[in-house]
């Protein structure tokens, strides 16, 4: 499977900033998926990133508050703006792959504290 | 509203014995059933997948597909305290690619 790489893996920010968390991947992938996981939750999908397109979000989730860049077929950020300690999550990225039928893969997360 | 149901847990099991998993899901147009290895502090791991009825062995792991019963479970025979962790299921109606997730189910092996 692909080799997904995160960054940053956790950070602590103050209320009110944003923070941009990257997704690579090694190797082409045509869509990109956004999660995020509260504390004790499940994942719940922020949003779908396609190069070329704007990105497609899902209910309770805004383009304002996640903006999502997706510059190519192997890359892709989202931003968390304007935080508050609600914000407090991981933050996951996916990849769809076709191995034997279509699978999700993620990256290793990245950790958001807001205080 | 798609819902994809599992015991919270914990459950515990002792080493050796075998784990049982279960997932209830709504959609009955559901066609591909997956089970990820969630550790502390890291992100999803598949494990399984399986998309017709009946069982799907992988190594320790079995997971069992019933469609009429709208029921998918996850067998981890050998259990290892390796094997800790949050089991999540997740489940594609196949319009699009898009999962519905379960809560997951803690698992804790004791030695």
């Amino acid at each position: 499977s692909a080799v997904i790489s995160q960054k940053p893996s956790r950070d602590i920010c103050q209320r009110g900033t944003s923070l941009t968390i990257q997704c690579q991947v090694d190797s082409q992938v045509t869509m990109m998926f956004w999660y995020r996981q509260q504390p004790g939750q499940s994942l719940t999908l922020i949003a779908t990133a396609n190069q070329g397109s704007e990105a497609t979000y899902e209910s309770g989730f805004v383009i304002d508050k996640f903006p999502i860049s997706r510059p190519n077929l192997t890359f892709s950020t989202l931003t968390v703006s304007n935080m508050s300690p609600e914000d407090s999550s991981i933050y996951l990225c996916s990849v769809e792959e076709s191995l034997g039928g279509e699978k999700l893969f993620f990256g290793s997360g990245t950790q958001l504290s807001v205080l | 509203q798609k819902e994809v149901e599992q015991n919270s847990g914990p459950l515990s099991v002792p080493e050796g014995a075998i784990a049982s998993l279960n997932c209830t899901y709504s959609d009955r147009g559901s066609q591909s059933f997956f089970w990820y290895r969630q550790y502390s502090g890291k992100s999803p791991e598949l494990i399984m997948s399986i998309y017709s009825n009946g069982d799907k062995e992988d190594g320790r792991f079995t997971a069992q597909l019933n469609k009429a019963s709208q029921y998918v479970s996850l067998l981890i025979r050998d259990s290892q305290p390796s094997d800790s962790a949050t089991y999540l299921c997740a489940v594609n109606e196949g319009s699009n690619y898009q999962l519905i997730w379960g809560a997951g189910t803690k698992l804790i092996i004791k030695p």
